[in-house]
């Protein structure tokens, strides 16, 4: 069975800059998270997908973020503009019912 | 709030050597219990984990007791090896099932 799915593994952008990840889960899982893991932190949620509706989307710094998953599959998280506290590794997690959630291996952003 | 507090590293140990890494937690009703490791380059796995006090939890040689009594979950090993070495992550299942992490600690292991 394939894992969880990310891309990019790196990105480099300057502040003020926009960036989009991207996340594939694993086949058919209907839920889905983006956890921000900054260096020396444990992952905090961003925001969590039940299909294609938000379930949680409290610690979501809505100014700057956004995140969508559409057709209840892949996902997309974006930051415009990023600022250098979001260098940070995003990681994405999906989860069948009654099981425990599955990590991809993250996308790593840093912000210059 | 929900929160986990885990032992700082690094926790560096010789080959064959006894393991604990302490985690504790605060909860409103009776989270899941987790126990997570990332090895360099990789994203994070599932270790083990327990669902209600007095659950034991266990793999790979690894072990962990739910204490509710005590509101701990540490981390044992009995015996580690060099392929142990990574970073092992404590959290908690809240009620709306989001994961809930510990800072992390980072085990070294040499020969």
């Amino acid at each position: 069975e394939a894992g969880v799915a990310q891309s990019p593994r790196y990105k480099i952008i300057e502040k003020r800059q926009s960036v989009a990840f991207w996340c594939n889960p694993i086949s058919g899982h209907a839920t889905l998270y983006w956890y921000q893991q900054i260096l020396g932190q444990g992952p905090k949620l961003l925001i969590q997908f039940q299909n294609n509706g938000v379930v949680d989307d409290s610690q979501l710094p809505k100014d700057r973020f956004s995140a969508e998953r559409l057709k209840g599959v892949d996902s997309t998280l974006k930051i415009q503009p990023a600022k250098l506290e979001d260098s940070a590794v995003y990681l994405c997690a999906s989860r069948a019912p009654l099981d425990t959630q599955y990590f991809g291996p993250g996308t790593r952003l840093t912000v210059l | 709030g929900d929160s986990v507090t885990q032992m700082e590293g690094p926790v560096t140990l010789s080959e064959e050597a006894f393991l604990t890494i302490n985690c504790t937690y605060t909860a409103t009703g009776y989270p899941s219990l987790f126990w997570y490791v990332q090895y360099p380059g990789e994203g994070l796995q599932l270790l083990l984990k327990a669902t209600k006090a007095d659950d034991k939890g266990s793999n790979k040689g690894f072990e962990a007791t739910y204490r509710k009594e005590t509101t701990s979950f540490h981390l044992e090993k009995g015996s580690v090896q060099v392929s142990d070495s990574a970073v092992y992550f404590c959290a908690l299942g809240a009620n709306t099932d989001k994961l809930i992490f510990g800072t992390g600690t980072r085990l070294q292991v040499f020969p």
